[in-house]
């Protein structure tokens, strides 16, 4: 079954400290998205991509980059860590395929920022 | 903006019992909203449960059933009788049919369903 994967799964990280969180998908789809969800909030969007070597701002990106390298890949990466990037991140992948639009998340990766 | 507001949780419903979790939305940008519920399970990713894309129609899945009512702009999660494998945290969100389609959560809603 195609899949999206996240890794690492938690990540304890440093204030000031490069963070970089990965996500790999097998649907082939073209596009991706990284949200982060806190709680009391919803998913809200960070950034997103529509293929492979761009990448967009989202509604939250301030703090982020994002890396689309190929089609399966995409990368967020916090520079410089802050303890309000303390967070679950999801990153998804969608496509429209004759049908409604659907996303598919990966399970998730807990960052704690010290 | 586009915003989606659903029951505040946790909630924790007996086996067996009825349950209903509120969502309601504002599309200001969007002319034709889609509209889903997607739950998380413990540990996993967010699943699509059920998704509905034309007002009046009602989607359903696993159980779970919700109505797209662009009258009073709402799509409850309607569920008449729950399992302990219910539990979860349940989110209502917004999307647009488009060729990229940004979705707005509603805040997630936890439900515990106990013996």
């Amino acid at each position: 079954e195609a899949a999206v994967t996240q890794s690492p799964r938690n990540k304890v990280a440093v204030t000031g400290g490069k963070v970089t969180l990965s996500c790999n998908q097998t649907n082939n789809h073209n596009n991706m998205y990284w949200y982060r969800q806190d709680t009391g909030h919803g998913l809200r969007l960070i950034h997103y991509s529509y293929g492979a070597g761009s990448t967009e701002k989202g509604d939250i990106p301030d703090g982020y980059k994002a890396s689309r390298p190929s089609q399966e890949n995409f990368s967020l990466i916090l520079e410089l860590a802050t303890p309000s990037q303390t967070s679950v991140y999801f990153c998804a992948s969608g496509e429209r395929l004759g049908g409604p639009y659907e996303q598919y998340f990966g399970p998730g990766t807990r960052l704690t920022v010290l | 903006g586009d915003s989606v507001t659903q029951t505040e949780g946790p909630v924790t419903v007996s086996e067996s019992e009825s349950l209903i979790i509120n969502c309601t939305y504002s599309a200001t940008s969007i002319a034709y909203p889609n509209l889903f519920w997607y739950v998380r399970y413990p540990g996993e990713g967010l699943q699509l449960l059920l998704k509905v894309i034309t007002a009046g129609q009602k989607g359903s899945s696993r159980g779970f059933e919700a109505t797209y009512n662009k009258e009073t702009t709402s799509f409850h999660l309607q569920k008449a009788s729950v399992q302990e494998s219910d539990s979860a945290v349940y989110y209502c969100a917004l999307g647009e049919a488009s060729s990229f389609s940004k979705l707005v959560f509603g805040q997630g809603t936890s439900l515990s369903v106990v013996p």
